[in-house]
């Protein structure tokens, strides 16, 4: 089975600091995605990647940034938290279809 | 922008009735996929149609698709109180060289009481 692994379930964070969210794939997938969900609007594409050091930007880029360095992990940064970026934050990777998710990091920033 | 849209938004039966979420998309797609989320957790793959198959399926589990109505439906028989969850669709865009990007919909909350 593929595992997706979200470095964290939960985190609190204050407004102003660089946050950084991480994503490591077992399964030797080319394509990892960021997205993130909120209450009536669905999951949103923040930025994907289907290759090492490829990045391309999704439908809302803005305040985030990401890093591939390696085929396994893709890093969601968050330059300067905002109150509007308290978030659940899913992780996928994928090879073709279908997309395969972690559990997810629910992040606050107060 | 926003592909699929679910409907209804929320859903609630008895166990052992059948539960129908319908999908409705905007532009020609290659496949739409059915996605369930348990509450508080990551997206699971049901099921994948592709743009020239109209019904598939998959144990209790059956997905139509109308691409002249650009619409699918999913229907859950025989539902289980397990099967309480968010239900996504989920279409790729037809134009080439979308590296698999997908687009979700809101999403319908079903709950099946015991």
């Amino acid at each position: 089975d593929v595992k997706v692994t979200q470095s964290s379930r939960y985190l609190v964070k204050r407004t102003g600091e660089k946050v950084f969210l991480e994503c490591v794939q077992d399964m030797d997938h080319e394509n990892m995605f960021w997205y993130r969900q909120d209450p009536g609007l669905g999951l949103r594409l923040i930025y994907f990647s289907y290759d090492v050091k490829m990045k391309e930007k999704g439908d809302i880029p803005e305040g985030y940034s990401v890093s591939r360095e390696k085929k396994e992990r893709f890093s969601l940064i968050l330059e300067s938290a905002s109150t509007n970026q308290t978030s659940m934050y899913l992780c996928a990777s994928s090879l073709g279809e279908p997309q395969h998710f972690g559990d997810g990091t629910r992040l606050s920033i107060l | 922008s926003q592909q699929g849209e679910e409907d209804p938004q929320a859903l609630s039966i008895q166990e052992g009735e059948n539960a129908t979420m319908n999908c409705s998309y905007k532009t020609s797609i290659n496949n739409l996929q059915w996605y369930r989320q348990n509450s508080g957790r990551g997206l699971v793959h049901l099921i994948l149609i592709r743009s020239n198959e109209r019904e598939k399926h998959s144990g209790r589990l059956r997905v139509t698709l109308d691409t002249s109505k650009k619409s699918s439906s999913l229907l859950i028989t025989a539902s289980r109180a397990a099967d309480t969850a968010s239900y996504f669709c989920a279409t790729d865009a037809e134009s080439g060289g979308s590296n698999y990007k997908l687009t979700f919909g809101k999403g319908t909350l079903l709950t099946v009481n015991p």
